[in-house]
């Protein structure tokens, strides 16, 4: 089945930019969404479509999918942004088509 | 704007079925432009995909877990439901309800309910 590979941390400063990726096998061919998840709440969708952002969702909150990383990035971190953060894709090919990464937590220093 | 919301015992004995219902407000389990799903996470660890069912009844499930899964929807109370059967302490999960968008090609999740915690244990 496909599998989707993110670091498990990311460390970043606020009011600088952070990164996170998400990695598949020619993941540049799907279509990836992410998932903010705060601690002892539910996971909000961010971006899907790759890097179309639901309406409330700040621009700060961008997207970019190529090759065999998708990259979630945040601009001028707040520290209200700290919370896990999961990427996703459909694999229409699987019998398991749901697939989420691992989750990497965002830790805003 | 739609709203789920899951319901259900908290606690479950081992080898018992544990049974949840969503509801859901705000819009219809009866649109046929969406999917109604399961999605569960265990402690401090990551989401897993239970399955999914559409208005009309047809269903997609995890292969890991579809020889123990039932989804079934209730159009007539707006509610979807999950039965998964001979639960062991390895279910012990916060079970999210979400609203599946999709098209010939991908799938996501919004909105999702706000998690119901279920513990087996006797």
């Amino acid at each position: 089945s496909y599998v989707l590979t993110q670091p498990p941390s990311v460390s970043v400063a606020p009011g600088k930019t952070a990164r996170i990726t998400c990695g598949g096998n020619n993941i540049g061919s799907k279509s990836v969404h992410w998932y903010q998840q705060k601690p002892g709440q539910a996971p909000v969708l961010v971006i899907y479509y790759d890097s179309d952002r639901p309406s409330g969702i700040p621009e700060r909150f961008s997207g970019s999918n190529s090759g065999n990383t998708a990259t979630l990035t945040i601009s001028r971190v707040e520290a209200g942004d700290e919370a896990d953060y999961y990427c996703q894709v459909w694999d229409s090919s699987s019998d398991h088509p749901v697939v989420f990464g691992g989750g990497t937590k965002l830790t805003v220093l | 704007q739609v709203q789920l919301q899951e319901s259900g015992p908290g606690l479950v004995k081992p080898s018992e079925t544990l049974s949840l219902t969503c509801t859901v407000s705000g819009g219809s389990v009866s649109s046929g432009s969406y999917y109604w799903s399961w999605i569960r996470q265990p402690p401090g660890k990551g989401l897993e995909w239970i399955g999914y069912i559409y208005y009309s009844g047809s269903t997609n499930y995890n292969p890991s877990l579809k020889s123990r899964v039932t989804i079934s929807v209730d159009t007539s109370k707006n509610q979807f439901s999950l039965k998964l059967s001979s639960v062991t302490a390895a279910d012990t999960a916060v079970y999210y309800c979400a609203r599946e968008g999709a098209t010939t090609t991908t799938n996501w999740f919004d909105p999702w309910g706000q998690g119901t915690l279920v513990t087996v244990s006797s």
